[in-house]
């Protein structure tokens, strides 16, 4: 099982908006309505930032936001922050014998 | 408050086997899967597996078929992920992480395994 394509970075000024995507195949992002986000900054756990597909947990900003279209989803920031610069992972559920992948991770930078 | 607090960092030798262990508070222990996240220094993240705790019942990323292990102790709310014959590349934090709609919900704060001869 492939990790999910990820830019390696993407960057913004603040109170842009930027998108990052994550392409996978018809096994994993495209067969199933199960991709999550993850924003880990330099020496922390991974926070779950969005979960089947678009769902935010309580407490995560309402500037976050998750969508999908074929194999690809996205995660979009918008009114981006300084604290929002962190790396961010998507994840996917899989039709594999590994059910599970990551995505290759995102370092999003607030110019 | 939900919290899963895993055990220390180790320094392990190649060919060596490592225990770590994840202690949940705040919920029901056994109502919930339990991930096992792995990431080496530098790296992205690497899904290792997951335990149903109320079963028992287990699923290994292909990529650790026949080196992990993960069980519980359901009465002291604790979970152990062993992986063996540990080389280089198994440097790396390891996370425990509770699930919700098939996404990793609350994390532990990661155990840094070392193995260096």
């Amino acid at each position: 099982q492939s990790a999910l394509t990820q830019p390696a970075s993407v960057s913004g000024s603040p109170g842009q908006s930027i998108t990052i995507s994550c392409t996978g195949t018809s096994s994993d992002v495209g067969g199933h309505n199960y991709v999550s986000w993850y924003q880990q900054h330099p020496g922390k756990a991974p926070k779950l930032m969005i979960y089947e597909v678009s769902n935010r947990p309580s407490g995560v900003s309402n500037r976050f936001s998750g969508s999908k279209s074929g194999n690809t989803a996205s995660l979009t920031i918008s009114g981006l922050q300084a604290e929002d610069e962190a790396d961010y992972y998507c994840s996917s559920f899989t039709s594999s014998s590994t059910p599970y992948v990551f995505g290759t991770g995102t370092k999003v930078t607030v110019l | 408050q939900v919290q899963l607090v895993q055990s220390g960092a180790e320094v392990k030798k190649p060919g060596a086997s490592v225990n770590v262990s994840c202690k949940a508070s705040g919920y029901t222990f056994t109502g919930y899967y339990l991930h096992w996240v792995r990431q080496a220094p530098g790296q992205g993240l690497e899904w290792m597996g997951w335990i149903n705790p109320n079963s028992g019942v287990t699923n290994y990323a292909q990529n650790f078929q026949g080196r992990v292990t993960m069980t519980r102790d359901t009465s002291i709310s604790t979970a152990y992920m062993e992986l063996s014959r540990l080389i280089s590349d198994d440097a790396a934090v390891y996370y425990c992480a509770t699930e919700r709609s098939r996404a990793a919900d609350y994390w532990g704060q990661g155990t840094l395994v070392t193995v260096s001869s």
